[in-house]
């Protein structure tokens, strides 16, 4: 069965620090992996997405992921992070059908 | 921007009672789905929707469960006889492609209480 493990629940980091969140699947085949977004009181909106090419994928607001298919890793980075991006970030992974498992998430909060 | 909307925003309803979560999708999608996060936990896949049809559910989905499309907006989650259990956050979403590479935009989401 597919599984999405993030290992961070928690993160609290000063303005222009760096963010790693960890994300690690469980899935045999072919997967496509996305990192989601949710700011307070907003939607959940997608950040980026791999499925295929280029493992280093850039997404909005700088936000970037690196598909490592031997670690079934796909950890999210962001060189220096901003008070704007306070939110809550979950990984997801969709594979054989079009349903997406998601993570646990990890609540990120960015002190001015 | 196109946004996937829901309502109502938030809906309080007694053990038992029967309950339709509203979605607006996406206009030019073709592919809807639901999805459910109890406090705490992670957000999981309740069932997919194309063309009239369940095209995928998960166990949560059972007999107190059902989806439909009235009209050409609207997407609808009915509960039956809800249960204490089921009170959690419902997030519609919709697709244009369906694929698994495909985004899904999700809207801001029902929180369901069940008294």
């Amino acid at each position: 069965a597919q599984s999405v493990s993030q290992h961070n629940h928690h993160v609290i980091l000063s303005e222009a620090a760096s963010l790693e969140l960890g994300c690690n699947y469980s899935y045999g085949g072919t997967v496509n992996l996305f990192w989601y977004v949710q700011y307070p009181g907003q939607h959940l909106q997608l950040l980026l997405k791999y499925f295929s090419g280029d493992p280093l994928v850039k997404g909005i607001k700088g936000f970037e992921a690196e598909f490592i298919k031997s670690k079934f890793s796909f950890n999210l980075r962001k060189p220096s992070v901003q008070w704007s991006d306070t939110a809550e970030y979950f990984c997801a992974v969709c594979g054989a059908t079009n349903k997406l498992i998601f993570g646990t998430g990890t609540l990120l909060a960015v002190q001015p | 921007e196109p946004e996937v909307t829901q309502t109502p925003s938030h809906q309080v309803t007694q053990m038992g009672q029967e309950v339709i979560l509203r979605c607006v999708p996406i206009s030019n999608h073709l592919y809807f789905y639901w999805y459910r996060q109890i406090l705490g936990q992670k957000v999981e896949f309740l069932v997919s929707f194309y063309n009239n049809e369940i095209s995928e559910k998960s166990e949560i989905f059972d007999d107190q469960f059902s989806v439909e499309r009235p009209d050409g907006s609207n997407f609808t989650l009915k509960i039956r006889s809800t249960k204490l259990e089921d009170s959690a956050m419902y997030f519609c979403a919709s697709s244009g492609r369906g694929t698994t590479t495909d985004t899904q935009y999700f809207g801001p989401g029902t929180r369901l209480t069940v008294l």
